[in-house]
């Protein structure tokens, strides 16, 4: 059973790079689409972007110009950064798959990892 | 950009019958799909493609999608079914969107 696991800094600065990487375990990274969502505390759930099987990215327009998510196959994991950050990113960010039951579904997500942005 | 639009809160007895809707413009041309969230864990696919259930759900959760709405029904309601539910869709371009969330309440 394919599984995902989140990690990376707790905490980071005010203006600094938040940089999050997703572990693949138990199945191919090659064979599938990924994706990043997160949730600030208390709220809903809000896209930050996707990438391709091929390595093709796209971002939410919102953070479009912040966010960087690139592969690294062999190690089987693939990132987040997101430069630049506020308090207003502050949130629990969850790596997830697509393309497993359809294209555009997400059905395997990791558990989640909380990121507080504070100096 | 695409926007997603659904009531903050839904409450239902148990064993009815819970209905969750979706607004979005057009929604019925695109594949919706819906998310369970329970307090401290992770979203579980329930619904995509607008009405097909992942391997493991049960047959209580079905979905729907014509015009505008989507629709997730929840026959049987039982309390573990309480929690907050989120559609999302794929815009067809280069963006997916998620809605705002629905706290599923069993009275």
């Amino acid at each position: 059973q394919l599984q995902l696991q989140e990690s990376g800094p707790g905490l980071v600065k005010p203006s600094e790079t938040l940089s999050l990487t997703c572990t693949v375990s138990g199945g191919s990274i090659s064979s599938y689409h990924w994706t990043w969502i997160r949730q600030s505390p208390g709220k809903g759930l809000e896209w930050i972007g996707f990438m391709y099987h091929n390595g093709t990215t796209t971002y939410s327009p919102s953070l479009k110009s912040r966010t960087t998510i690139s592969v690294l196959t062999s190690r089987k994991q693939f990132s987040l950064n997101l430069s630049s950050v506020s308090a207003a990113d502050t949130a629990v960010y969850y790596c997830a798959r697509a393309g497993g039951t359809s294209f555009d579904a997400f059905d395997i997500w990791g558990q989640g990892t909380m990121v507080i942005v504070s100096s | 950009s695409y926007e997603l639009t659904q009531p903050p809160s839904v409450s239902v007895s148990p064993g009815q019958t819970a209905s969750i809707i979706c607004s979005g413009d057009k929604l019925g041309d695109k594949y919706a799909c819906w998310y369970q969230q329970k307090p401290g864990q992770s979203p579980l696919l329930v619904i995509y493609q607008d009405s097909k259930r992942p391997s493991g759900i049960p047959e209580r959760f079905s979905g729907s999608n014509s015009g505008n709405t989507a629709t997730l029904a929840i026959s049987g309601t039982q309390a573990m079914d309480e929690a907050d539910y989120y559609c999302q869709a794929w815009d067809g371009g280069t963006d997916w969107v998620f809605g705002g969330g629905t706290r599923l309440t069993v009275l």
